[in-house]
Parts: structure tokens; C-alpha cells; sequence
């Protein structure tokens, strides 16, 4: 069973630019969520999708968005990058259905956005 | 407000021995899901041990074995016949048990090396 796959892996963008992440998690699941991780303020949650509706969602400005497909495939856009949003962007899949979410995660290797 | 502290930022232990990360936890919730994860340089974030808050009996598996102890609000993680792949950082994460609180809270991390 392939596991959740992060795409692209290494980024580098110029500040004001946008970017795109994508996360396909690992077949069956429904739930991804999105977490941004820096050296600073360590692992933080972005937001949660399932079910292609956005049902959870961490402290970030409107610049962070995503979305889900009916495959389940997320992305994740950072409209007007800025510096301070070079990090690592992890995403994590469950098998969490309406009733049960709280199964385990399974993450994926992460895209390591540069903003310069 | 949920909030996980790891108050050691580093830790060392040579091969074949011992050691325990600490992990501590506020909440206000009875049920809930704790876990430790750990990232090695490769980035790929592995469940290690997860516990359940209504469970009393601490989850082990193989050498990582948990001390979780409700009342204080204590989750630490005990590494027996350290290895040397066992070198990563380890994160202690909380998630709550229903509601919208389905997303992970980490904390700040340990970085363990096993030295030969």
C-alpha cells in the first residue's frame, strides 16, 4: 500500500509569489490535514479536509488556503508568500470517518518551501 | 487550550542503554489521544507509541514503552537497548477525543542521539 505522497518535495519562491502543495494520501483515507513546521514554532496545524469540506482549522492568516478533491488529494496554496513562510510542510492522512477521528496519522515526507 | 511541553530540547545515551523522554500536557478534557512521533533526518514522521486516556495500563511496544500518568498530566517515553536508527527527533503530541478538536498538538521536540 503506498504511503501518503507529498509533492513537490524541495521549493524555492520569491516573496510575493504564490505556491501549490499537494498531498495524495494513502488510498482509502478521507481525512488529510496540513501542518507547518519550523525551527521556531515547531509543528502547527493548518487546517483539516474531509470529505472535500474543510472541517477544522489552526491560527493562520486567509493567505494559507486548501482544498480537497473528490479522490481525496489535497492541496494547499500560500497566496503572497513571505520569508517567514519558509518551513517544512508536512500533510497527514487518516481513515477518520464522520463518526470516528480519532485514528492515527499517517504523514508523508514533506515539501520543503524556501521563500527568498 | 490544549498545550504539550517537552522541556528537553537535546538529549544523548549510548547504544544498549536506557532513556526517557519526558512529555507534559494542560487540558480540561477527560478523553483524549496521546501520542510520540518520531522524525528522523529523512524527515518521515513515524508513529511510535500512541495511549488512550481512559486506558490505565501504559502501551508499549517492543523497546518504547510509555509512563503515563493522568492526574499529573505526564506522558513520557522510555526507550530500552537505545540503537543507533533509534537518533531523531521525537515529538509528544496531544489530540482530543471528538468535537472539532480532531487535529494534532505537538510539542517543541527532543532531539535524541545514540552514540556507538
Amino acid at each position: 500500500k503506498a504511503g501518503v505522497t507529498q509533492t513537490p518535495r524541495y521549493l524555492i519562491k520569491t516573496r510575493g509569489q504564490q505556491v501549490t502543495l499537494s498531498c495524495s494520501p494513502i488510498s482509502g483515507h478521507r481525512s488529510v490535514s496540513w501542518y507547518q513546521q519550523t525551527p521556531g514554532q515547531g509543528l502547527q496545524f493548518l487546517f483539516e479536509y474531509f470529505s472535500e469540506t474543510q472541517r477544522n482549522k489552526g491560527n493562520f492568516p486567509g493567505r494559507f488556503s486548501g482544498r480537497q478533491f473528490s479522490n481525496s488529494r489535497s492541496e494547499m496554496n500560500v497566496s503572497t508568500l513571505e520569508l517567514g513562510d519558509s518551513a517544512l510542510y508536512l500533510c497527514a492522512s487518516s481513515l477518520a470517518t464522520a463518526g470516528l477521528r480519532n485514528t492515527e496519522a499517517f504523514f508523508g515526507q514533506g515539501t520543503r518551501l524556501t521563500v527568498v | 487550550a490544549q498545550t504539550v511541553t517537552q522541556s528537553q530540547p537535546e538529549m544523548s545515551v549510548q547504544e544498549a542503554e536506557t532513556v526517557t523522554l519526558s512529555c507534559t500536557y494542560d487540558t480540561s478534557e477527560s478523553n483524549y489521544y496521546l501520542f510520540w512521533y518520531k522524525q528522523p533526518p529523512s524527515r518521515q514522521m513515524i508513529l511510535v507509541i500512541r495511549q488512550e486516556a481512559y486506558k490505565q495500563q501504559n502501551a508499549t511496544e517492543n523497546r518504547f514503552s510509555v509512563n503515563f500518568q493522568k492526574a499529573a498530566k505526564s506522558f513520557s517515553l522510555k526507550i530500552s537497548d537505545s540503537q543507533l536508527g533509534d537518533t531523531a527527533m521525537y515529538f509528544c503530541a496531544f489530540r482530543g477525543y471528538g468535537g472539532s478538536q480532531g487535529n494534532l498538538i505537538f510539542g517543541k521536540g527532543t532531539k535524541l542521539s545514540v552514540k556507538p
